[in-house]
């Protein structure tokens, strides 16, 4: 079954870096993802497809500030020189044979 | 400039009927795929299901299969989302989102700004 996992939180300091976590299940570990922001009471934005091999495109007008990567199973988004309208939830995408799958989302926060 | 406007706000009653929309401007609306996904109050992102305004070929995730019916008229570059008996389990905001065109990712590019639907009797 093709699950997505995110930690529900996060915290980092303003200015500073923070990077989160999205683990696909098992044997999908190939997979490539999409990471999407959604800022307080606002709709998701798109911020990036990033492959198994850590390779990733950006959305339009996404912040050099964003970057991605990738390790085994794990789809990391990471989020440098922190500013406050980052404070926002975070969710992984992957997509499989007609399915859509969401992450529950990492809610964060910036200090 | 690349957009998905979805109709406003929609309060109804258990029971109701509801059709809510989404209209694509910018692109060429037929040869893209438009999805529909679910957030519950405080909860993540659910897709519900997908359709191609093309030939209206669509598809849905086993958990809506049955409970909506997704639509699109190319005509009018708008693709729709459908409850014959709205129940109070359905509260929440809805967004249609456009999926990529590209063999190598169906990641959801564009998203609408999203319809709240309140379900109160």
């Amino acid at each position: 079954q093709l699950v997505l996992t995110q930690s529900p939180s996060a915290s980092a300091s303003l200015g500073a870096s923070v990077k989160l976590t999205c683990t696909l299940s098992s044997g999908h570990s190939r997979n490539a993802i999409a990471w999407h922001q959604q800022q307080p009471e606002k709709g998701p934005r798109y911020l990036m497809k990033l492959n198994s091999d850590g390779s990733h495109i950006k959305g339009d007008g996404i912040p050099d500030r964003f970057s991605g990567s990738s390790s085994g199973a794990e789809r990391y988004l990471t989020i440098s020189n922190l500013q406050s309208e980052d404070e926002a939830d975070y969710h992984c995408q992957t997509w499989g044979t007609g399915i859509w799958v969401f992450g529950g989302g990492t809610k964060l926060t910036v200090l | 400039e690349v957009q998905l406007v979805q109709s406003g706000a929609e309060v109804k009653k258990p029971g109701e009927s509801l059709k809510i929309s989404c209209k694509g401007s910018g692109y060429s609306f037929t040869n893209y795929w438009i999805a529909w996904v679910r957030q519950m109050p405080g909860k993540g992102l659910e897709w519900m299901g997908i359709i191609y305004p093309g030939d209206s070929k669509t598809k849905y995730s086993p958990s809506f299969q049955g409970q909506v019916s997704i639509s699109a008229d190319k005509s009018i570059s708008t693709a729709y989302l459908h409850w014959s008996s709205l129940r109070a389990s359905d509260i929440a905001m809805y967004y249609c989102a456009r999926k990529e065109m590209s063999t190598t990712s169906d990641a959801f590019d564009v998203w609408g700004q999203g319809t709240m639907v309140t379900v109160s009797s």
